[in-house]
């Protein structure tokens, strides 16, 4: 079965401080990896999807970006954070559009 | 505008009770609803997955019913546990991705369960 792992699990940065938040995936190859964010009293937004090495979409525009450097490793990062930034990121994979999302435990990310 | 609404937003029972969590949906085309459940501080873990044909699934003490006509789903738990404590969130897939499987997906805000001893 597939494992997500991601970390760190909590991250407290400043605001203007560069962001690197890795997520890797074992029990699958080539998966379709994606990155979520949510927010207090809101659902999962989508970041950032992938469906292979080196091909990364974007829902939404932002202060952040995504690489996929490897099948199974998906990045997050950011040049400078913003107080916005702020939330609960989850890093995800699947196989194809029937099968379930399966998903990390997340990073609890804190810009002060 | 495809959109997913939940209720309650927040629910508090005692334990071994029963209890039935509601989700509405716009979202057409449609392929399958999935409902998950997020303990505090984790990830999201997939309970069932309903295609349009699908008008019961279960998993345990959980049982999910879909009405595809009126776009409406519920979760029912049954002699509920604390370990049942989490937010429950529903979620629906459209027939056509643009791209990677979930990047179509819609997600409802969750219901955020308590169980009381």
């Amino acid at each position: 079965s597939q494992t997500i792992h991601q970390w760190p699990a909590t991250l407290v940065q400043p605001v203007g401080s560069p962001l690197s938040l890795e997520c890797t995936v074992e029990g699958t190859s080539n998966p379709n990896l994606y990155w979520y964010r949510q927010a207090a009293g809101r659902g999962l937004q989508l970041l950032f999807y992938s469906v292979g090495i080196g091909q990364i979409s974007s829902e939404v525009p932002q202060n952040l970006s995504a690489s996929r450097p490897q099948d199974r490793q998906f990045i997050l990062s950011s040049k400078k954070l913003l107080l916005s930034d702020s939330g609960f990121y989850l890093c995800a994979c699947d196989r194809d559009s029937g099968s379930p999302l399966h998903f990390g435990n997340g990073t609890r990310l804190t810009v002060t | 505008k495809n959109q997913v609404e939940q209720s309650p937003q927040s629910l508090i029972i005692l334990e071994g009770k029963n209890c039935t969590l509601q989700c509405n949906y716009t979202v057409s085309p449609f392929s399958n609803l999935r409902w998950y459940k997020q303990d505090t501080g984790r990830g999201p873990v997939s309970l069932t997955i309903m295609t349009f044909s699908e008008n019961t699934k279960s998993n345990g003490r959980y049982t999910a019913t879909l009405d595809a006509d009126t776009k409406q789903s519920s979760l029912h738990i049954t002699a509920s546990q604390l370990s049942d404590s989490a937010s429950y969130i529903c979620v629906v897939s459209p027939g056509m991705y643009s791209g990677g499987g979930a990047d179509g997906l819609t997600f409802g805000k969750g219901t955020h369960l308590i169980i009381q001893p």
